[in-house]
């Protein structure tokens, strides 16, 4: 069966330093991966979506970036956090018949 | 971008009533349309999910949607909510995931 993690569940990080959220899917090959932040009151904002191996789609200008070193690996990246880089972030990946799976979620605290 | 609305931001009902919650899309194609279910402390998981074929469908615990493609709507209803039905409700971008989710609705029933 298909499984999908995502660690770290909990991080506080200062602002300035850098972060990597990483993802992994097992039992699938290939899939379609997905980065989204949640907040209150804003519903999933999609981030980054990768179709395969180094192929990343950003949907949204931010202080985020995403890789896709493997097929079944994804890591979001930043180089220096913003406060406003706080939030929920949660990985997906998208089944055969079109769902998405999430995985646990990792919460983001910039100091 | 969001190609997908939905109008209830905070839903508060009592335990037997009855729960609509309205989701419109701005898609003019052939649309796969999906709600996805977040109760508390739980991963996102899928509710129901209408592909072609008959426009109402049924999900988990009771839930059912009609697709409307006259109105672009897709909305997701239960004829008598439980205390457990509590949880945050999102309707997914129609057809595909490279967009973003809308801003979820949160149902609180009290029992």
């Amino acid at each position: 069966s298909q499984t999908i993690h995502q660690w770290p569940a909990t991080l506080v990080q200062p602002v300035g330093s850098p972060l990597s959220l990483e993802c992994t899917v097992e039992g699938t090959s290939n899939p379609n991966l997905y980065w989204y932040r949640q907040a209150a009151g804003r519903g999933l904002q999609l981030l980054f979506y990768s179709v395969g191996i180094g192929q990343i789609s950003s949907e949204v200008p931010q202080n985020l970036s995403a890789s896709r070193p493997q097929d079944r690996q994804f890591i979001l990246s930043s180089k220096k956090l913003l406060l406003s880089d706080s939030g929920f972030y949660l990985c997906a990946w998208r089944g055969y018949t079109g769902e998405l799976f999430f995985g646990e979620g990792s919460r983001l605290t910039v100091l | 971008a969001q190609s997908v609305s939905q109008h209830n931001h905070h839903v508060i009902l009592s335990e037997a009533a009855s729960l609509e919650l309205g989701c419109n899309y701005s898609y003019g194609g052939t649309v796969n349309l999906f709600w996805y279910v977040q109760y508390p402390g739980q991963h996102l998981q899928l509710l129901l999910k209408y592909f072609s074929g008959d426009p109402l469908v049924k999900g988990i615990k009771g839930f059912e949607a009609e697709f409307i493609k006259s109105k672009f709507s897709f909305n997701l209803r239960k004829p008598s909510v439980q205390w457990s039905d509590t949880a945050e409700y999102f309707c997914a971008p129609p057809r595909d995931y490279k967009l973003s989710f809308g801003a979820g609705t949160t149902v609180t029933v009290r029992a």
